[in-house]
């Protein structure tokens, strides 16, 4: 039982550069979350999703698409990568109501 | 909108010594309350929460929390730090949609030895 993995660990774009970063429990949960720390402001909340094919908008979406086509994985996805958004995202997920279990986190820098 | 207020950025205590990491919230319903722990280069790791009940909450590592709904608090205690404990804490509230959290900005603690 691995709980919530994330892949890859870390990541170096040029601007302008796409990638996607996955996110993977194992938990059955229907619950799926994507996060960014940055320095000062704690996690913001970028995409989450309530079920297998649904998805739905958080606190800072833009720049950001997700896909959630099996309900184990959710995909975060930079179209053309800025400079804004290196940071540490993190994947969670949750049963209804439930707590959140959180990945060990992906390190995006973009230059 | 819901919002969590962590006024201490860092604080530093003596291991051995007690300590209080303060939290409140703003939210218009009945609040589902968390403290998470980050070690450096980590993820984060669930020590306590409160859905309903008792106000005093246990958690794992001999922390526990009490929810004040009056003063909108929910601060995190430990009556004896340990240095493995020096880490950033957060506190979160969930909203009833989704279970989204909202995070507070974190409190850097030190343990000096």
């Amino acid at each position: 039982n691995a709980g919530v993995t994330q892949t890859p660990k870390f990541r170096v774009l040029k601007t302008g550069q796409s990638m996607t970063l996955l996110c993977a429990q194992d938990m059955n949960h229907e619950y799926m979350y994507w996060y960014r720390q940055d320095p000062g402001m704690g996690l913001r909340l970028i995409h989450y999703s309530v079920g297998e094919g649904t998805t739905a908008k958080g606190e800072v979406p833009d720049g950001y698409n997700v896909s959630r086509l099996k309900k184990q994985n959710f995909l975060l996805g930079l179209e053309s990568a800025a400079p804004s958004q290196t940071s540490v995202y993190f994947c969670a997920s949750s049963s209804r109501g439930e707590t959140q279990y959180f990945g060990p986190g992906t390190r995006l820098l973009v230059l | 909108a819901q919002s969590v207020t962590q006024p201490d950025i860092h604080i530093t205590v003596s291991e051995g010594a007690s300590l209080e990491l303060r939290c409140n919230y703003s939210y218009g319903a009945t609040p589902y309350l968390f403290w998470y722990v980050q070690s450096p280069g980590q993820g984060l790791q669930l020590l306590l929460k409160y859905f309903s009940g008792d106000t005093l909450v246990q958690g794992i590592k001999g922390f526990e929390a009490e929810f004040k709904r009056s003063q909108s608090s929910f601060n995190l205690r430990k009556p004896s730090v340990h240095w493995s404990d020096a880490a950033e804490y957060f506190c979160a509230v969930s909203t009833g949609t989704a279970s989204k959290l909202t995070f507070g900005t974190g409190t850097r603690l030190q343990v000096t030895l």
